[in-house]
């Protein structure tokens, strides 16, 4: 499985756009790229996922670069509920499909 | 949206002692998971199923079992808590394994004494 690495912590006015950037530089042709986020006393929510180039829905907006080694989660117009961990993942389809693994995330603060 | 509940949503427990934690989700997912999350880290897969009356190891089973009794119902027992075993727990439950999105539950905060 591929691993990530994420910056450990942001932070943000309200009203920005958030890019959160994750490495994964070892990823294979069949894992695809999750995003999740935690906010405090929750479990993680799933975000937004994608296997390459741009994926959009109504909560954020996924990069993916072309050797698929790095994607950028977008947040437009942070908000202070934006404030919480944001996990990348990246997860085989294969025979180990239940391997998903969350690492530490990058610890988003949103300031007013 | 696909709906995990937990339950007890904390508990103390002594060591030594027998703690249950238990899940059930409502969406007739297949897979559901239980991960054990520690102060400041990610979550760490325990046990997880893919169907009824059967079981699979995570990463981190040691010290844990689990138990899969029907479709909606999915347990985590730990037969002799220890210190180590305090954290947040957290059941998630999917249609199918890998790539299909995992819907967690609110959390079960475990303090071991």
């Amino acid at each position: 499985l591929a691993k990530t690495t994420q910056p450990p912590s942001m932070e943000a006015y309200e009203g920005q756009e958030v890019n959160v950037s994750c490495s994964h530089t070892n990823i294979a042709t069949s894992e695809y790229i999750y995003w999740y986020r935690q906010v405090p006393h929750q479990g993680p929510q799933f975000i937004i996922q994608g296997y390459k180039d741009y994926v959009v829905n109504e909560v954020a907006s996924l990069f993916i670069s072309a050797d698929r080694k790095l994607s950028t989660l977008s947040l437009p117009w942070v908000s202070l509920r934006d404030a919480a961990v944001y996990y990348c993942i990246v997860t085989d389809i294969g025979t180990n499909a239940y391997k998903v693994i969350f690492g530490k995330g990058t610890h988003l603060h949103v300031l007013p | 949206e696909a709906a995990v509940t937990q339950s007890p949503r904390s508990k103390v427990a002594v060591t030594g002692g027998k703690v249950t934690l238990s899940c059930h989700q409502t969406n007739n997912h297949d897979y559901m998971y239980w991960y054990r999350q520690d102060t400041g880290h990610g979550l760490r897969l325990i046990h997880y199923s893919y169907v009824a009356d059967s079981t699979e190891k995570g990463d981190i089973p040691d010290g844990y079992k689990a138990s899969r009794p029907s479709q909606e119902n999915f347990s985590l027992i730990l037969e002799l808590a220890s210190l180590s075993q305090t954290a947040v727990y957290f059941c998630a439950s999917s249609v199918s394994g890998g790539q299909d999105t995992q819907y967690f539950g609110p959390g079960t905060r475990l303090l071991v004494l």
